[in-house]
């Protein structure tokens, strides 16, 4: 079967950095997607992992560890726009995409 | 370039009707994945079109359908809704099946009453 945990829920004061782990034992694995939802909208794409390591893109960094079935992404500077569910996901066939429940990420003032 | 536009934006049914759901990707991309959203569940994979053809399928049952056209754009039927499946559908397109990102549409809210 296909298993992917994170956190439910993180909280994180403004201007702080927070990290949301993923681990995952899938049958298959063609990238991890990471993914920001807010409240009622869809999800925005953030990054894309298929090698390991780490990708940065601007306050977003996302690392891979596919030995470890293991992934983070790590928000640095925190703003209150990021208040959000960030959504790990695995590509474990084609293009299907194998979610985990989200965490919900609260920024404080 | 434009995004993935799904339409219409939101629906309200009643049981036991069908509607159909349509995917326009990005410009360029060919493979077209649906999902499900719903609070309990998460995101649920339905299905996945690339190249006309489906190459991937879900956990639902066979009241849901799909397919994808030419141009690739795809749509997705319920036939003979149930409360159940009230929920957020959501479209991802990407350029190929496999080692390329996937992006996300705004989705279509359906409501079955």
């Amino acid at each position: 079967g296909q298993n992917i945990d994170q956190p439910t829920e993180m909280t994180a004061t403004e201007g702080a950095i927070v990290q949301i782990n993923c681990t995952y034992q899938t049958s298959g694995f063609n990238g991890l997607f990471w993914y920001q939802q807010h409240a009622g909208e869809a999800p925005t794409f953030l990054s894309y992992n298929v090698l390991d390591g780490l990708e940065e893109k601007g306050r977003f960094s996302s690392f891979l560890s596919r030995s470890k079935g293991y992934s983070y992404l790590l928000l640095k500077e925190l703003q209150m726009k990021d208040s959000a569910s960030y959504l790990c996901a695995v590509r474990t066939a084609g293009n299907k995409l194998t979610f985990g429940g989200g965490t919900r990420v609260l920024v404080k003032p | 370039k434009a995004g993935v536009t799904q339409t219409p934006r939101y629906l309200i049914k009643t049981r036991g009707q069908q509607v159909t759901l349509s995917c326009s990707p990005i410009s360029g991309h060919r493979s077209v994945s649906w999902y499900q959203q719903t609070p309990g569940q998460g995101l649920q994979f339905l299905f996945e079109y690339f190249s006309e053809t489906q190459r991937n399928k879900g956990n639902f049952p066979g009241r849901f359908s799909g397919r994808q056209f030419s141009n690739s754009r795809s749509e997705m039927n319920v036939s003979t809704l149930e409360l159940g499946d009230s929920a957020l559908y959501l479209c991802a397109s990407s350029l190929f099946q496999m080692n390329t990102e996937a992006f996300f549409g705004q989705g279509t809210r359906l409501t079955v009453v």
